[in-house]
């Protein structure tokens, strides 16, 4: 497509349900990236995926987050037994390898998740 | 570790007001530094960067100098416009094995009023 898109744009769960959000990277693009950005903070960091390698999972907040990616294509990141502190906007991005420090970023709209 | 500290917002101007937003860094090694916008309903989208001390990033008149010596990446625009109202968030890359893995700050919150 012509941008990374993310579904759902908005999911509401209750407390203890699990969830999946999804990101469709642009086409091409070997870097996938997941972030979260909670209100009135910065963005945070959750997880990497370049090509084939082992994913970069350093930024995965506690062993109810896990991300899959199949091969340069979809990404689905999954929270289980959701808690309220997980309501935040989700952001996915991806960038064409290239030079480490100097790639651009394109980012999806993201998925607002509230938990209550 | 790597940080960005951005100025706080909300900040609000009038049409044509000249645009400050402080941001410094901190990392170890020699990040490039990024300004990325986001307009209301849209994702983030890259304003500018630079890759090296005292390179001047530079786009929609937004401009902002890597400053090594004060570890700063202040973003300024000479006359905003309504249009700008977004919010900004500068972001360092420090390379190596931190590859793509951008450390932004908090953001800024823009409004520009006619």
């Amino acid at each position: 497509g012509a941008g990374v898109s993310q579904s759902p744009s908005n999911k509401v769960t209750e407390k203890g349900k699990d969830v999946e959000l999804r990101c469709d990277p642009i086409s091409g693009h070997t870097a996938l990236y997941w972030y979260r950005q909670r209100l009135g903070q910065g963005l945070e960091f959750l997880i990497y995926f370049q090509g084939n390698s082992a994913p970069d999972k350093s930024g995965l907040p506690s062993d109810r987050f896990s991300a899959e990616r199949t091969g340069e294509s979809v990404s689905t990141l999954t929270i289980q037994r959701t808690q309220q502190e997980d309501s935040a906007v989700y952001l996915c991005a991806s960038s064409a390898q290239g030079s480490g420090s100097n790639r651009e970023l394109f980012f999806g709209e993201g998925s607002r998740l509230t938990v209550l | 570790g790597n940080s960005v500290t951005q100025m706080e917002g909300p900040v609000t101007l009038s049409e044509e007001a000249f645009l400050t937003i402080n941001c410094t860094y901190t990392a170890t090694g020699y990040p490039s530094l990024f300004w990325y916008v986001q307009y209301p309903g849209e994702g983030l989208q890259l304003l500018l960067k630079a890759t090296k001390a005292d390179d001047k990033g530079s786009n929609k008149g937004f401009e902002a100098t890597y400053r090594k010596e004060t570890t700063s990446f202040h973003l300024e625009k000479g006359s905003v416009q309504v249009s700008d109202s977004a919010v900004y968030f500068c972001a360092l890359n420090a390379g190596g094995t931190s590859y793509g893995k951008l450390t932004f700050g908090q953001g800024t919150i823009l409004t520009v009023h006619p």
